[in-house]
């Protein structure tokens, strides 16, 4: 069974301190690793799709790295506007999108 | 209208009731998906549809009953349901599996 673990569980960082979420998988053959930013009430809204080990993909502030075992969303220099809980979650050979619980970062000025 | 729809945002119901939830893909995807979302716990997925046919039921009680009539459309119809059915209620679309894309999500509660 397909499993995502995701850490920290929160995260709180002042405006500007940099640092990295984790999200440890294990998958039957990996077809994607995708992240996810979620805010209070709404929907998930797709960042990133990682395919490899040592793809890597960036979009504003945020980077996503990929290795055999996990994944880091890296936050650079992260503004209040950031906060929001990030998801991680995976596809393998079942072709069924897997999630973890997510981390809850809040940026403060 | 873009992107993944759903109505209604917010649904209030006793558990007597029978309602539905919309959802509406306007990108030209070939696959929907319902999932439900509790407090601390990871999204659930309950049913997959591919070109109209459900192609998945992940052991989902039959007060959930799913219906996609065309692949730009989905509804979940609600009935007799229980308190611990309250939650959000959030519906994607995918081209092939690929990324999903979400809806803003239904809020239910369940009285």
């Amino acid at each position: 069974e397909d499993q995502v673990t995701q850490s920290p569980e929160a995260l709180r960082l002042q405006e500007g301190e940099s640092s990295s979420l984790n999200c440890s998988y294990t998958v039957s053959g990996l077809r994607g690793l995708f992240w996810y930013r979620q805010d209070p009430g709404k929907g998930p809204e797709f960042l990133f799709t990682l395919y490899s080990a040592g793809e890597e993909k960036e979009k504003e502030r945020l980077k996503a790295t990929l290795t055999k075992k996990e994944s880091f969303l890296h936050i650079t220099a992260p503004k209040p506007e950031d906060s929001a809980t990030y998801l991680c979650a995976v596809t393998g050979t079942a072709s069924k999108l897997t999630f973890g619980t997510g981390t809850r970062l809040q940026v403060t000025l | 209208e873009t992107g993944v729809t759903q109505t209604p945002r917010h649904l209030v119901m006793g558990m007597t009731n029978k309602k539905s939830l919309k959802c509406e893909q306007h990108l030209g995807h070939n696959a929907m998906y319902w999932y439900k979302q509790s407090a601390k716990k990871p999204l659930e997925l309950m049913f997959v549809y591919n070109f109209k046919e459900q192609t998945e039921n992940n052991s989902v009680p039959s007060r959930f009953s799913p219906e996609c009539p065309n692949s730009s459309h989905l509804f979940l119809h609600l009935h007799t349901l229980q308190p611990e059915d309250s939650a959000l209620y959030l519906c994607a679309s995918s081209r092939d599996g690929d990324e999903q894309f979400f809806g803003p999500g239904t809020r239910l509660t369940v009285l």
